[in-house]
């Protein structure tokens, strides 16, 4: 069974930093790409990331670039989101979600989510 | 970037009634295109990928439809747990983008 778990929310002043982790396991992690999609309190969905499954490709929303890295570490079956210079705009719920096959990106598998609040 | 734009941004329909949702793209997607379902405090969930394919699980009541720009999300005899607010997903190029989402309301 597919899963993913997401960890590392939290409050944080504008200006600072904060890593979040997503656990996965029930596929072999280097066949998939994984992605960072946020929502905002009672807003819609937003792509922030995507990596590949080998790390050799990587995008950004142009909201983050420059400020957030994803990265992925296989061997542990984890994915990153390291978020530098936060902005109360980037105050949301951000969730960890894997495509449904090896190639395309329909979302089929998405984590609860770890919620991130960017706030003096 | 691709928009999307969903519309009507609610959609009021009676149990057993039948909902029409549609999902315009600013520019062609081809097929590529995902719905999803999401309740209060839950994780979106895969409906519909490839404009028209059900995800593994999801009942035939809910159909997707389209190509290019125009894409139409179907669902016959609401039920109640069908009530929640839907998004589309281009899936074309980058960057992804989701529309603003419908919600589905009890009328």
């Amino acid at each position: 069974e597919v899963q993913l778990v997401e960890s590392g929310g939290g409050l944080v002043k504008p200006g600072g930093s904060l890593r979040l982790s997503c656990a996965a396991s029930g596929f072999t992690p280097n066949s998939y790409s994984l992605n960072w999609v946020r929502q905002a309190p009672g807003k819609g969905l937003e792509w922030v990331s995507s990596i590949s499954g080998s790390s050799r490709y990587i995008y950004y929303a142009d909201s983050v670039k420059g400020r957030f890295t994803i990265s992925r570490d296989n061997a542990k079956n984890s994915l990153y989101l390291q978020m530098n210079s936060l902005r109360a705009e980037d105050t949301a719920v951000y969730y960890c979600a894997r495509p449904l096959g090896y190639s395309g990106y329909d979302l089929g598998y998405w984590g609860q989510g770890t919620l991130v609040t960017v706030s003096s | 970037e691709i928009v999307m734009t969903q519309s009507p941004a609610t959609l009021s329909v009676s149990p057993g009634g039948r909902a029409t949702l549609s999902c315009r793209a600013s520019q062609s997607v081809s097929s590529n295109l995902a719905w999803y379902q999401q309740k209060p405090g839950q994780a979106p969930r895969l409906l519909i990928y490839g404009a028209s394919t059900r995800a593994t699980g999801i009942p035939d009541r809910f159909s997707g439809s389209g190509s290019g720009t125009e894409f139409t999300l179907t669902i016959s005899s609401l039920q109640s747990e069908d009530f929640a607010v839907y998004y589309c997903q281009h899936y074309n190029n980058w960057p992804l983008t989701f529309g603003g989402g419908t919600k589905v309301e009890i009328k």
